[in-house]
């Protein structure tokens, strides 16, 4: 277990249907990031939070929407996605420099009809 | 842009046997750069981060080297076991912004 949390592990979801991703970790972290790791891609960094605050948006559509409401917990809601949508979303936080290790959870199976 | 290349991309070895890992990166000015590993259907592990001034980083039978010069990093497995097959993950970050940029991966498989 790395103490990074994250549900629901699997989802399936239609097009017209809004839902949430939950990440929770419990390391005293005040970095946290979300991830999109497709078949045969490499795992893409998407957002990333600092303080609750967020730092940096990778040119993500707006189908995907963050919130960080404090240091432990980052959500990720998923509304009128498209099926290219459909990959493993991992999270994972770190202290909070660029020289700490990041640790990830076990990341949600999204699959969209 | 950074871009990662991880070679090969499958890798199957007996067990016992000592291997390398490859990744390459284009854009040498990076901050750190990690291996990870990845068990099917799981999230990451870190197993080495070596910072922009070091040239290597041990842990056990792992051992992993940066020259950043020549843009490359490879993964050293002594004495391969069975329970190393997994898929491992190079990844550069740039500037201290943690932007990190993934390499698409080696499949480890090792054969009893």
């Amino acid at each position: 277990e790395t103490g990074v949390t994250q549900t629901p592990r699997h989802l399936v979801m239609g097009m017209t249907n809004k839902k949430s991703l939950k990440c929770e970790q419990h390391l005293g972290h005040n970095a946290m990031y979300w991830y999109k790791q497709s078949a045969k891609k490499p795992l893409e960094l998407m957002f990333v939070y600092n303080f609750k605050e967020q730092t940096e948006n990778n040119s993500v559509p707006s189908r995907f929407s963050p919130e960080c409401p404090n240091s432990s917990h980052l959500f990720l809601h998923l509304h009128t996605l498209q099926p290219e949508d459909s990959a493993l979303y991992l999270c994972a936080s770190s202290p909070s420099s660029g020289a700490d290790t990041q640790y990830f959870g076990p990341g949600t199976r999204l699959t969209v009809l | 842009k950074q871009e990662v290349t991880q070679i090969p991309a499958a890798l199957s070895v007996p067990e016992g046997e000592n291997l390398v890992l490859n990744c390459s990166f284009t854009d040498s000015a990076i901050y750190n750069l990690q291996w990870f590993r990845q068990d099917p259907g799981k999230g990451l592990t870190s197993l080495l981060l070596i910072q922009s001034s070091q040239r290597e980083q041990t842990s056990g039978r792992l051992n992993a080297s940066l020259d950043k010069s020549s843009g490359r990093s490879t993964l050293y497995i002594a004495a391969s076991q069975p329970g190393d097959s997994a898929t491992y993950l190079c990844a550069v970050e740039m500037g201290g912004y943690q932007k990190v940029t993934f390499g698409i991966g080696t499949k480890l498989q090792v054969i009893p």
